[in-house]
Parts: C-alpha cells; sequence; structure tokens
C-alpha cells in the first residue's frame, strides 16, 4: 500500500518567516495530495490540495509543489504567522483513502 | 465548522467493555470513513462507507466494525475494549466515493480505556 513520510516532525520559525515541509509517496499511482491543518482539540482541517497533473498550487500565504517524478511534495508558508501554530499533515490518495504523513508541529514564535 | 458532527466528545469507559462512536456526515455527503489518531500512529484510516455500504476498509481490528445507517449516520462499534485502543476517533465525509474528493473532519471522540 501507500506510504507517506512527512519530515520535519517539529518545526520553529520566527513570525514573518516561511516554513516548509516536505513529504514524500511511495506509489507512483497516487493522483490527490492534501494538506490539513489540526490546532489543539480540533479535527484536521483541508487547507490546500493538489492534484496530479498540477505542479504547483497557491492560496494567499499557502503553496504546495508536487514532483510526480520524485515523488514528493511540499507545503509552502510565507510571511508566518502565530495562528498558524499547529499540526500540519500531508496525505496522498489513489481512489478511496487518504494515507497521512506522521504530522509536523509548527510553532511560529512572536 | 466542518459541518461533520461526532458524538459523544469524550468517553471514558473500562476494558472489555463496548461502545458506539457516532457520526452525522454534512448535509449531502453520500461518503464516511473512521479514522484512529494515536500519538504514537498518526492518523490511520480504518474504514470506509458510500451511501450504506462499505467500500473500502484500512486497518481496522476485528473487534470493530461500522455501519451506515439509510439517513447516512454512521456509527463505529468499537468492543472488548483494550487500554491501546484509546485514541481520538475522527470521522471524516466527502461527496463521492472516490479519494479525489475533499474530506471534512469533525471535531473527533476522545476514547480513554482505564
Amino acid at each position: 500500500g501507500e506510504n507517506v513520510e512527512q519530515h520535519p516532525s517539529t518545526l520553529s520559525v520566527q513570525e514573518g518567516d516561511s516554513a516548509v515541509i516536505k513529504c514524500t509517496y511511495s506509489d507512483s499511482a497516487s493522483n490527490y495530495f492534501p494538506w490539513y491543518k489540526q490546532e489543539l482539540g480540533k479535527g484536521p482541517q483541508l487547507i490546500i490540495d493538489i492534484r496530479s497533473n498540477v505542479g504547483e498550487k497557491k492560496d494567499q500565504r499557502i503553496a504546495v509543489t508536487l514532483n510526480k517524478t520524485a515523488k514528493h511534495f511540499s507545503l509552502h508558508i510565507t510571511e508566518t504567522q502565530p495562528e498558524d501554530s499547529a499540526v500540519y499533515f500531508c496525505a496522498a490518495s489513489i481512489s478511496r483513502q487518504l494515507t497521512f504523513g506522521s504530522g509536523t508541529q509548527l510553532t511560529v514564535l512572536p | 465548522d466542518s459541518g461533520v458532527t461526532q458524538t459523544p466528545k469524550h468517553l471514558i469507559t473500562a476494558t472489555g467493555q463496548r461502545v458506539t462512536l457516532r457520526c452525522s456526515p454534512r448535509s449531502g455527503d453520500l461518503s464516511v470513513y473512521w479514522y484512529q489518531q494515536s500519538l504514537d500512529q498518526g492518523l490511520q484510516f480504518l474504514i470506509q462507507y458510500y451511501n450504506g455500504e462499505e467500500r473500502a476498509k484500512g486497518n481496522i481490528l476485528e473487534r470493530f466494525s461500522a455501519q451506515q445507517f439509510p439517513d447516512l449516520h454512521s456509527e463505529l462499534n468499537l468492543s472488548s475494549l483494550e487500554l491501546g485502543d484509546s485514541a481520538l476517533y475522527f470521522c471524516a465525509s466527502s461527496a463521492s466515493g472516490t479519494g479525489k474528493n475533499i474530506q471534512y473532519f469533525g471535531a473527533g471522540t476522545r476514547l480513554s480505556v482505564l
């Protein structure tokens, strides 16, 4: 089955700096790659997603890039703010289920 | 608010017991997914139902079972509970049954087995 690896497991950045989280997947048939943000005591919330026919997607301060050849995708957050502090999960999907990475605890220091 | 409702929010029970977790999907969503989130294993897919029928199975134990009812709400039944079953259980819903559709997550049920 699909295996998704996510790095780093923890990331601390100064407010205003950029944060990058990277994921690799194992199954080249995966075609949908969402990113979720989970705040303490809440369920994961989709923040951005990308499909395999697209190399990059941007939504305000958040961008995701996908390299199908290398089977990796990354989340970029620019101009980080304290409210960006949360756990971020990447995921990969082939058809009916999402396989999640192990998560990255992002802390934005004021 | 994702529109997915899970009850109860917290559940405390003893080993050997049986519990039922309930999920109401977003209005119009036909597919329901169950996930287990534990500290050492992250988010693990358990099972998916689509319009009342089981569609996909993940790492779900034989002691666990689920169903989706005609009104599309779903229940996850956990029996013969063990200490290791303590975790957050999330339900997600999507419009259709394929992985390409966005999954919206509920707030979860925290299960503590003592």
